[in-house]
C-alpha cells in the first residue's frame, strides 16, 4: 500500500537560511498534518490542512508557513532558521476512509548549523 | 485542553514474555480516539493499535492488545510474546473525534526487549 512520502529525507542548513519540506499524502487522503519532534521529545503538532484549507494551528513559529496544494501535497516553509529548529519533521495524512487514523511519513531530519 | 501521561519512561522485558505499558489521559471531549504508536531506532512513527472511545470492546492486533478503562481515563498496551523487534519508543496519543483533529502525545516509554 502507498504510504506518505516526504522529501527531502535529510537537510542541512545554516542559521538564517530558508528550508522547504514537502509532503505527499496517501492517495485519497484529504487531511495533512505537520509535527515537529525534537531530540528525546514527543511529536508536537504544528499545523494541519483539510481540503486545502488550514484546519488547525499549533505551536508553529511565525517564521514558518505551510500550504496544501490542489493535488493535496503540502509544503512547510521555514525561514530565518535557528539552531533550535533542528528536529525531525513529520507529515501525516488521514481521511474519513482511514477513520481519522493518522499515518506518518518517514520524516525529514533538519539540522541547522 | 487534552493531556496524555505516560508514567514509565523506560521498561524492559525478556524475549517471549509479556509487558504492559501504561497511559492515562484527560479530555473534555465526549468522543475521541486513542492510539499507540511505535517509534523504533529508525524514528519512523508506526501505528500499533487504535481504540474508539465509544466502543467498550478492547482493541487487539495480533500480539498487541489494549485495556481501555474509560471511567478511569486509562489506556494501557499489552505486548504478548515480546520480540526483539518490539524494541522501540512507544507513544500513547489522543485525538478528538470530528475530523482533522490533531494528535496529542504522551512523553513516551522506551521499551527494550532483551534476548
Amino acid at each position: 500500500a502507498a504510504g506518505v512520502i516526504q522529501s527531502p529525507r535529510h537537510l542541512i542548513k545554516e542559521k538564517r537560511e530558508t528550508a522547504t519540506l514537502k509532503c505527499y499524502p496517501i492517495p485519497r487522503h484529504d487531511t495533512v498534518y505537520w509535527y515537529q519532534q525534537g531530540p528525546g521529545q514527543d511529536p508536537q503538532f504544528l499545523i494541519s490542512f483539510y481540503e486545502k484549507m488550514q484546519s488547525d494551528k499549533g505551536s508553529i513559529p511565525d517564521r514558518f508557513s505551510a500550504q496544501q496544494f490542489s493535488d493535496y501535497h503540502s509544503e512547510l516553509n521555514m525561514s530565518s532558521l535557528e539552531l533550535g529548529d533542528s528536529a525531525l519533521y513529520f507529515c501525516a495524512s488521514s481521511s474519513v476512509t482511514s477513520e481519522e487514523t493518522q499515518y506518518f511519513g518517514p520524516g525529514t531530519r533538519l539540522l541547522v548549523l | 485542553a487534552q493531556t496524555v501521561t505516560q508514567s514509565q519512561p523506560e521498561m524492559s522485558v525478556q524475549e517471549a514474555e509479556t509487558v504492559t505499558l501504561s497511559c492515562t489521559y484527560d479530555t473534555s471531549e465526549s468522543n475521541y480516539y486513542l492510539f499507540w504508536y511505535k517509534q523504533p531506532p529508525s524514528r519512523q512513527m508506526i501505528l500499533v493499535i487504535r481504540q474508539e472511545a465509544y466502543k467498550q470492546q478492547n482493541a487487539t492486533e495480533n500480539r498487541f492488545s489494549v485495556n481501555f478503562q474509560k471511567a478511569a481515563k486509562s489506556f494501557s498496551l499489552k505486548i504478548s510474546d515480546s520480540q526483539l523487534g518490539d524494541t522501540a519508543m512507544y507513544f500513547c496519543a489522543l485525538a478528538a473525534q470530528g475530523g482533522s483533529e490533531k494528535l496529542v502525545f504522551g512523553k513516551g516509554t522506551k521499551l527494550t526487549v532483551n534476548p
